[in-house]
């Protein structure tokens, strides 16, 4: 596709549920970020890969979140036994290569809701 | 560590009067900088950026933003708002080597007929 296509858009959840969150980026892009977006405040960093390797994620906030790019392209960003506080918007971005100071494409997001 | 401040959770302006939407950087050497724009249930867009070329950048739909070493600031201006303006920006600074950019809080910006 010509962007970066993120499902589902709306996922509502019960607490103590399991989501996973697509992510496809625009293809042959290296780099993808994905980033928590909590209501009324910026885009928080959660984790980085580069092509499939996780070189970056100090940003999770708990082992319940886990992500994964096992082939370098579209990534999954997991949370396990959800809870009130994981309610955000979850923000995929890409870039075409890691070493870059240029621009982020990011997608529209995924709203996730936990009641 | 690289943070940016928004100095304005919200911003205000009538249709046709200058924009300033304001933002102060901190960084441990010579920052990247951007500003990037979020319109309802869209996705973020790059505005513009600096990267230590030309201290004054230009963007798109007429903003533009001058990096200012010593106030430590990149504040995003317009001569004219327009209507379409309406939207959330973000101040951003890129930390690590590969470009991992921390947010700012964000600044509503508001335009009025």
């Amino acid at each position: 596709g010509a962007g970066v296509s993120q499902s589902p858009r709306y996922k509502v959840a019960k607490r103590g549920q399991d989501v996973a969150l697509r992510c496809d980026p625009i293809s042959g892009h290296v780099s993808l970020f994905w980033y928590q977006q909590a209501l009324g405040q910026g885009p928080e960093f959660l984790t980085y890969f580069q092509n499939e390797a996780q070189l970056d994620k100090s940003g999770l906030p708990s082992d319940r979140f886990f992500a994964e790019r096992p082939e370098g392209s579209v990534s999954t960003l997991k949370i396990q036994r959800t809870q009130q506080e994981d309610s955000a918007v979850y923000l995929c971005a890409s870039s075409p290569r890691p070493q870059d100071t240029g621009e982020l494409f990011f997608g529209e997001g995924s709203r996730l809701t936990v009641l | 560590a690289q943070s940016v401040t928004q100095l304005d959770s919200h911003v205000s302006v009538s249709e046709g009067t200058p924009v300033l939407l304001r933002c102060n950087y901190s960084s441990s050497y010579s920052p990247s900088l951007f500003w990037y724009v979020q319109h309802p249930n869209k996705g973020l867009q790059l505005l513009l950026k600096y990267t230590s070329a030309a201290t004054l950048v230009k963007g798109i739909n007429g903003f533009e933003a001058e990096f200012k070493k010593s106030e430590t600031s990149f504040h995003l201006t317009k001569p004219s708002a327009h209507m379409s303006d309406a939207a959330e920006y973000f101040c951003v600074v890129s930390a690590g080597g590969y470009n991992k950019l921390i947010f700012g809080a964000g600044t509503r910006l508001a335009v009025h007929p």
